[in-house]
């Protein structure tokens, strides 16, 4: 079985540039988290998803994030416009049942924004 | 509040036992986890406890939950450096929610 599907594995921009970070989660899985992980701050959780409905956006840093889940196979993640500060590695993952905390991670998105 | 803190780094010799360790602060978690990340890769779920057993042993792994004190610990025997990787604790929530910690680096040295 494929596991979570992130694209692009790099993106380099510029400051100003819109990104979109795409996400196909597990065939099945119910539930889609986005986090972000930076060396000072750590893993943050930015948003999730269960039946493709958003849950909790607390985490989104600010307005110029926007994330979608149009379907059960598929997400996205959109920075408009981006700031060097948004340099970080960006995870999807994707679990089986809501409120488990087993999740299957992909291998993440590094995002340089110079 | 949802808090989960562990220490940094942790350094031992092949063959020894390494322990790392976990604080959090919300007691209403139901269960609580440890991940594994190597270079490049994404999170992969190690082992995981629920929040009402002191104890849970799986070959190599031995997890340890003091709930009273919020503590949570992972206790690896006859460590490899195969096992150098960042490890991360994390707490679910009936919320849906999943909080790490910051990772703790185990370099394993031979």
């Amino acid at each position: 079985d494929a596991g979570v599907i992130q694209s692009p594995r790099h993106e380099v921009t510029e400051m100003g540039q819109e990104v979109t970070l795409r996400c196909k989660p597990i065939s099945g899985h119910n539930s889609l988290f986005w986090y972000r992980q930076t060396m000072m701050r750590g893993l943050e959780l930015l948003i999730y998803f269960n039946n493709n409905v958003p849950i909790d956006d607390s985490g989104m840093p600010e307005d110029r994030f926007s994330a979608k889940m149009p379907n059960a196979s598929f997400s996205t993640l959109k920075i408009q416009p981006s700031e060097p500060r948004d340099s970080a590695v960006y995870f999807c993952a994707s679990s089986l049942r809501f409120s488990t905390g087993e999740l299957f991670f992909g291998e993440g998105s590094r995002l340089t924004v110079l | 509040g949802e808090d989960v803190e562990q220490s940094l780094f942790l350094s031992v010799r092949e063959g020894d036992s390494s322990v790392i360790n976990c604080t959090y602060t919300d007691s209403s978690s139901t269960y609580l986890y440890w991940y594994k990340q190597e270079p490049g890769a994404g999170l992969q779920l190690l082992t995981y406890i629920f929040s009402n057993m002191d104890m849970k042993q799986d070959q190599r792994l031995t997890v340890l939950l003091n709930k009273k004190d919020k503590h949570l610990s992972l206790r690896i025997a006859d460590t490899q450096t195969g096992d150098s990787a960042i490890y991360f604790c994390a707490e679910s929530f009936s919320s849906g929610k999943l909080i790490f910690g910051q990772g703790t680096e185990l370099s394993v040295k031979p």
